[in-house]
């Protein structure tokens, strides 16, 4: 069974500070990975993907990724009391199928 | 505007009856994605299409049915035969290929009368 997980939180961090969402996959297949930003009931929202080992930044956020340990995270800047939501982290496709894998999502809290 | 548009954005199933969760994107994508998500279980996937008159089932099929007949709309059809129909259900659809992100429209929650 091919997983991705993802610790449920909360992660409560206090405004301005930077918060470290992190997740691991099983599937060494798969090919990219995304981080999505879900605000209760709501719909996903497409934050970042990353597809090459080492750092990705745009604005206050960076992917990271490192294939040899199978572990992706998230890292938030400066965050903002709107930021906290749950960020769900989902890979793929793999080399015979077009379907991503979502963790259980990691629940941000940010306190002012 | 460019988007996924997903309809009704409620909807009540008496027992017995078939519902239709309709799906539409104007963004040109090839691949389209149902799922279902309960709370603190994520999304799990129903059906996916990656061209029109074709589409595979994900990991919970059970109980659903879809069509793809043309490239903007991808309905998804909730049967008697789904036993827990209530969640909320989401379609995506994406550019096939390569490293695009799945995007997904707004969303639609279904209760049981």
């Amino acid at each position: 069974q091919k997983e991705v997980e993802q610790n449920s939180g909360p992660l409560s961090v206090p405004e301005g500070a930077i918060a470290s969402l992190n997740c691991t996959y099983s599937d060494r297949g798969s090919q990219s990975f995304f981080w999505y930003r879900q605000y209760s009931g709501k719909s996903p929202e497409l934050i970042m993907f990353i597809y090459s080992n080492g750092d990705k930044e745009d604005g206050r956020f960076t992917a990271q990724l490192n294939k040899a340990s199978q572990y992706v995270s998230l890292l938030i800047r400066d965050s903002q009391p709107s930021d906290s939501a749950t960020y769900l982290c989902a890979g793929g496709p793999s080399y015979n199928t077009d379907k991503l894998i979502f963790g259980t999502g990691t629940r941000l809290q940010v306190f002012p | 505007d460019g988007g996924i548009t997903q309809s009704p954005k409620y909807l009540f199933r008496k027992e017995g009856q078939n519902v239709t969760l309709s799906c539409e994107q104007n963004l040109n994508h090839d691949a389209m994605y149902w799922y279902r998500q309960d709370p603190g279980q994520g999304l799990r996937l129903i059906y996916y299409s990656q061209i029109v008159n074709d589409f595979q089932k994900g990991d919970i099929a059970e109980g659903y049915s879809v069509s793809r007949e043309k490239k903007e709309s991808f309905p998804l059809t909730v049967t008697s035969a789904q036993k827990n129909p209530t969640a909320f259900y989401l379609c995506a659809s994406r550019t096939a290929g390569g490293h695009q992100p799945q995007h997904f429209g707004d969303g639609t929650r279904l209760s049981i009368l």
